[in-house]
């Protein structure tokens, strides 16, 4: 069975703070590693990853995939308020049903 | 307007009732997919449609049925709903796996269900 695992779930820092999420996956067939943002409402498309080592940035938010460890991260830099929502991590792989196996996510609070 | 809707957007039913969830997209995208999210669970894929008249099973398909007569549309069944179906479903749509890069779903505002 696909497996998905984000740490920390919760995560609280102070506006301006640097914070790096989580993202840990037991899949057969890796094919892509997906991060979502989800405010309020639906998740919405941050980055794919699908081979090692290669950055993914955009603005402030950035993500790197290691395959050999099994696992990527998410850094967000000189953080702001409107930065706080659950960020989900998913994996889709070539086994199995064709949707994504999402992590519970990690939610994370910018306090002013 | 383009994207993906989905109707309604809040509903209370009871148990034992039939309820359908609509999905709609204008994107043309090949694969559709209905996601639920509870606290604790995370997002589960329900069920799947690789295009027009083909689904198939996710990880949480009891007591739901979809089908897919056209591309756009998806809808979602509870036949017989439960307390336990209370939850916010999300359809989502993606080209699915024509290429690696094409994996991404983009997807609908939700749909929060309520079974007394």
């Amino acid at each position: 069975e696909d497996k998905v695992v984000q740490s920390p779930l919760s995560l609280v820092v102070h506006e301006g703070d640097t914070v790096t999420l989580n993202c840990s996956y037991e899949v057969t067939n890796f094919r892509s590693l997906l991060w979502y943002k989800q405010e309020k409402k639906a998740p919405t498309f941050l980055f794919m990853l699908t081979s090692s080592g290669i950055e993914k940035k955009s603005g402030r938010l950035s993500s790197i995939l290691d395959k050999k460890e099994l696992f990527s991260i998410l850094n967000i830099t000189a953080t702001q308020t409107g930065d706080s929502a659950v960020y989900l991590c998913a994996v889709y792989s070539g086994g199995g049903a064709d949707g994504l196996t999402f992590g519970k996510g990690t939610h994370l609070i910018i306090q002013p | 307007d383009a994207g993906i809707t989905q109707s309604p957007r809040y509903k209370i039913t009871e148990t034992g009732r039939q309820v359908t969830l609509m999905c709609h997209q204008t994107w043309s995208h090949s694969y559709m997919f209905w996601y639920r999210q509870d606290l604790g669970h995370g997002l589960r894929l329900i069920y799947y449609s690789a295009a027009a008249d083909i689904t198939d099973k996710g990880e949480v398909p009891d007591g739901y049925v979809v089908s897919r007569s056209k591309t756009e549309n998806f809808p979602l069944t509870l036949e017989s709903a439960t307390r336990s179906q209370t939850s916010v479903y999300f359809c989502a749509s993606g080209l699915g796996q024509v290429r690696p890069h094409t994996d991404t779903q983009y997807f609908g505002p939700g749909t929060r269900l309520t079974v007394l």
